[in-house]
């Protein structure tokens, strides 16, 4: 994998709905896995930074995992609301010295 | 909580003329960098700087980008001669200290920049 994937595109779950979607990224030269939450009008907020294989980190009922050796992550949000609504970005840190994004996850959760 | 400002939140330009876009990172942090989203594109990445320097550049930040901190507050990126592909969402970003890699960006709202 050359480029950073994120998967599904876009989302759409009931309020209390749990969710996850997969982030995958090139596993050679690995440094570092971001996630970023983006709402709508507002600028991209970091949620959790991991560089460890088998890294498991968690805010509130937002959770994520790293699986480095075979390049992906995934994010786990439990009983979604709607204020959880947002574009959920994953960026990994390799070789190129530089952060790459993939194109995020659109989450819309109906009450 | 401190937060990355970054003025215009919008600027529209004429082909070939020269635009500034300004940012004022969080006060303590130490790596700052330039980021763009064309419409319907990925976030990509521009221009790292640390230390009064350029650290890392993508192949997108040619000659006619430059990144400058001409003072301890403000970060600016300039754009020598617009095309009409430089129309895109310009965020700023700031992070702490530690490696640049493992230290979460804060990110500015943006400037949407189009060129017209």
């Amino acid at each position: 994998i050359l480029n950073v994937e994120q998967s599904p595109q876009s989302l759409h779950v009931q309020e209390g709905d749990s969710t996850n979607f997969t982030c995958s990224f090139p596993s050679s030269n690995f440094y570092a896995l971001h996630w970023y939450r983006w709402e709508t009008a507002k600028s991209p907020e970091a949620l959790f930074v991991m560089t460890l294989n088998g890294d498991e980190k968690k805010k509130g009922r937002i959770s994520a995992t790293l699986n480095t050796k075979e390049g992906y992550s995934y994010l786990y949000i439990k009983g979604s609301q709607p204020e959880d609504s947002a574009t959920y970005l994953c960026a990994s840190y390799g070789s190129a010295r530089q952060l790459t994004f993939g194109s995020g996850t659109q989450l819309t959760v109906l009450p | 909580e401190p937060e990355v400002t970054q003025t215009p939140s919008h600027q529209v330009t004429q082909m070939g003329q020269e635009v500034i876009l300004r940012c004022v990172p969080i006060s303590n942090h130490l790596y700052f960098y330039w980021y763009r989203q064309i419409l319907g594109q990925k976030v990509e990445f521009l221009v790292s700087f640390y230390n009064n320097e350029i650290s890392e550049k993508s192949e997108i930040f040619d000659d006619q980008f430059s990144v400058e901190r001409p003072d301890g507050s403000n970060f600016t990126l300039k754009i020598r001669s617009t095309k009409l592909e430089d129309s895109a969402m310009y965020f700023c970003a700031s992070s702490s200290m530690g490696k640049s890699y493992n230290s979460p960006l804060h990110f500015g709202n943006g400037t949407r920049l189009t060129v017209t």
